[in-house]
């Protein structure tokens, strides 16, 4: 069965302190990676979306890639206002709905 | 452009109990998708709408739930005779199918549902 999974389940940081989040999928013909970020008690925001094996994208603190098996959030000097659950997906089922990791519950820490 | 709005942002109710929520999408977005997550789990996929048609269920749409787009702008997602393990976040989200790459679904705030 095609999956997702997030290391770690959570992350506690300090200010400053660059660390890497990994999302890794079984899924065959990915149809394209999406990372978002979860406040609590929110809907997720939309961070990256990835289509191809060596791609980056970069936003702030943040830096998205992806190889042929896995994808990495790197956060770089994060800050206590990137404390949040981030959240990978990819695209699942005839019609496009997401199929999503567990989630990594990061804690940044002044 | 002000995104994506639920409604109501918090709902308690009694077993048993009938419940609607609402979900506006982004205006110029034809596709709507609702999902449910529970505590510490990612969101999961309960149903999909292009434009008014729905086109696709998720196995966990038991026969109490029904979701409506009657003329593909908002939807509504009812929940009949509601147990307690119905109670979760119920997300809605939006997109704009894009030329050639997989479109972006964006988020509403979600309806936190508690069943007693």
């Amino acid at each position: 069965e095609d999956q997702v999974t997030q290391s770690p389940e959570a992350l506690r940081l300090q200010e400053g302190e660059s660390s890497s989040l990994n999302c890794s999928y079984t899924v065959s013909g990915l149809r394209g990676l999406f990372w978002y970020r979860q406040d609590p008690g929110k809907g997720p925001e939309f961070l990256f979306t990835l289509y191809s094996a060596g791609e980056e994208k970069e936003k702030e603190r943040l830096k998205a890639t992806l190889t042929k098996k896995e994808s990495f959030l790197h956060i770089t000097a994060p800050k206590p206002e990137d404390s949040a659950t981030y959240l990978c997906a990819y695209y699942g089922g005839s019609q496009g709905n997401l199929i999503f990791g567990k989630g990594t519950k990061l804690s940044v820490k002044p | 452009d002000t995104g994506v709005s639920q409604d109501p942002r918090h709902k308690i109710t009694k077993r048993g109990q009938n419940v609607t929520f609402r979900c506006d999408p982004i205006s110029e977005h034809n596709r709507l998708y609702w999902y449910r997550q529970t505590l510490g789990q990612g969101p999961e996929f309960l149903t999909y709408f292009q434009n008014e048609a729905q086109l696709e269920k998720s196995r966990l749409l038991s026969d109490r739930f029904s979701a409506e787009r009657p003329k593909g702008s908002f939807s509504t997602l009812e929940i009949q005779r509601t147990e307690q393990g119905d109670s979760a976040m119920y997300l809605c989200a939006s997109s704009w199918p894009g030329q050639g790459a997989q479109e972006t679904q964006y988020f509403g705030p979600g309806t936190r549902l508690l069943v007693l």
